[in-house]
């Protein structure tokens, strides 16, 4: 069965600093990968999906961006944050087309202040 | 936008008691998900049903879809504090979509 480990679990930062979320995903090959946010009390936004290494989409226009550097592995980023970025963020995976169930990661909630 | 809409938003009840989630959504879709989320934690899926299949059960949890009403429910019945959690539908057409959720308050 596969696992989705995200970290940091949790993160307090400064408006205007960078960020770095990382995502890793055992028992699994070739997975398409997603990045998810979640407003307090709000359903999930999808933010970036990536079906192999390199390969980024970006499902809206943001202050974040995504990188596939290996093939169970996927960052989220950002140069400087906001303080609409705070929110929980949660790594997806899913197998080959995005017609079947998807695994999430346990999150990582990061407040920017 | 949002495909899915949940109704109601919370719902409390007694253990023991059924407890039913609605989902609305508004285009085609391949297939719809149900996913619960305790608080602080990542999504676990619950049951998925394809746009041709009406119902589908797994253990305590009926789900039902109607597409000429672009509908579903969620029943879990005999609930039990366990189940206190949110609840979201997703449709799937290309990507999933997520609804805003259902609070589900299970009382001992």
């Amino acid at each position: 069965s596969q696992t989705i480990h995200q970290w940091p679990a949790t993160l307090v930062q400064p408006v205007g600093s960078p960020l770095s979320l990382e995502c890793t995903v055992e028992g699994t090959s070739n997975p398409n990968l997603y990045w998810y946010r979640q407003a307090a009390g709000r359903g999930l936004q999808l933010l970036f999906y990536s079906v192999g290494i390199g390969q980024i989409s970006s499902e809206v226009p943001q202050n974040l961006s995504a990188s596939r550097p290996q093939d169970r592995q996927f960052i989220l980023s950002s140069k400087k944050l906001l303080l609409s970025d705070s929110g929980f963020y949660l790594c997806a995976t899913g197998p080959g087309g995005s017609y079947n169930e998807q695994f999430f990661g346990p999150g990582t909630r990061l407040t920017v202040l | 936008s949002q495909q899915g809409e949940e109704d109601p938003q919370a719902l409390s009840i007694q253990e023991g008691e059924n407890a039913t989630m609605n989902c609305s959504y508004k285009t085609s879709i391949n297939n719809l998900q149900w996913y619960r989320q305790n608080s602080g934690r990542g999504l676990v899926h619950l049951i998925l049903i394809r746009s041709n299949e009406r119902e589908k059960h797994s253990g305590r949890l009926r789900v039902t879809l109607d597409t000429s009403k672009k509908s579903s429910s969620l029943l879990i019945t005999a609930s039990r504090a366990a189940d206190t959690a949110s609840y979201f539908c997703a449709t799937s057409y290309g990507k999933l979509t997520f609804g805003q959720g259902t609070i589900l308050t299970v009382h001992p």
